[in-house]
């Protein structure tokens, strides 16, 4: 399977613990976008790489929320201190092109308890 | 502002072709109208994407009106696996722009 991937699909914490999940995009897809979706709720945009740049975060990306794209492949997103506030699905998407189609992974759960 | 407005629910029965409508009036003119679909625990699945003219692939048709104030997806024959969450996205700098999408019921 060439799709998105994304590892682990479900992590359990306690909170203020650290987490840190890992997506792998479409090999030689050049942009990587994070969302987080709770329940019910249409995913929301956090942040973006182009290759290794990250050109956009969100405002709800808070000082304890940090993602890496080092050589423009894989992105590891790191929240440290978690909060039950952070519980929900992360997802990775990835794009090539101007038409910006992104391809979504499965997601990881996060529950913070 | 990359904003769209999509009914909560609807119903469809197998066979039959699935409508769903959605407002966009705020979407600049030069971006891409996407439509995405969710099964339960999964990821957004893209569908098909249309900029001024109708489109049409293996999945479905979208329509959009000529102001670009609006779009219909159909699904010709919709299955009991096409139930999901339907998203209608505009786009702003890349990001993609969510909404509540519709929820859509097939029935047997």
């Amino acid at each position: 399977d060439t799709g998105v991937s994304q590892n682990p699909r479900h992590k359990i914490t306690k909170r203020g613990q650290n987490v840190t999940f890992r997506c792998d995009p479409i090999s030689e897809h050049n942009r990587l976008y994070w969302y987080r979706q709770t329940l019910g709720q249409g995913p929301e945009f956090l942040t973006y790489f182009q290759n290794e740049a990250q050109l956009e975060k969100s405002r709800l990306l808070s000082d304890r929320f940090s993602a890496e794209r080092p050589k423009g492949s894989f992105s590891t997103l790191e929240i440290q201190r978690t909060e039950q506030g952070d519980s929900a699905m992360y997802l990775c998407a990835s794009s090539l092109g101007t038409k910006n189609i992104q391809y979504f992974g499965a997601g990881t759960r996060l529950s913070v308890l | 502002d990359a904003k769209t407005t999509q009914p909560p629910s609807m119903d469809c029965a197998e066979g039959r072709a699935a409508n769903l409508p959605c407002n966009h009036s705020t979407i600049s003119g030069n971006e891409y109208v996407y439509w995405y679909r969710q099964i339960h625990s999964q990821g957004p699945q893209y569908i098909i994407h249309g900029l001024k003219n109708n489109e049409t692939n293996e999945m479905a048709s979208l329509i959009i009106t000529e102001d670009r104030k609006s779009s219909t997806l159909i699904l010709p024959h919709a299955t009991l696996r096409d139930t999901a969450v339907y998203y209608c996205i505009g786009s702003q700098g890349g990001k993609l722009i969510f909404g509540q999408g519709t929820e859509l019921s097939v029935k047997p």
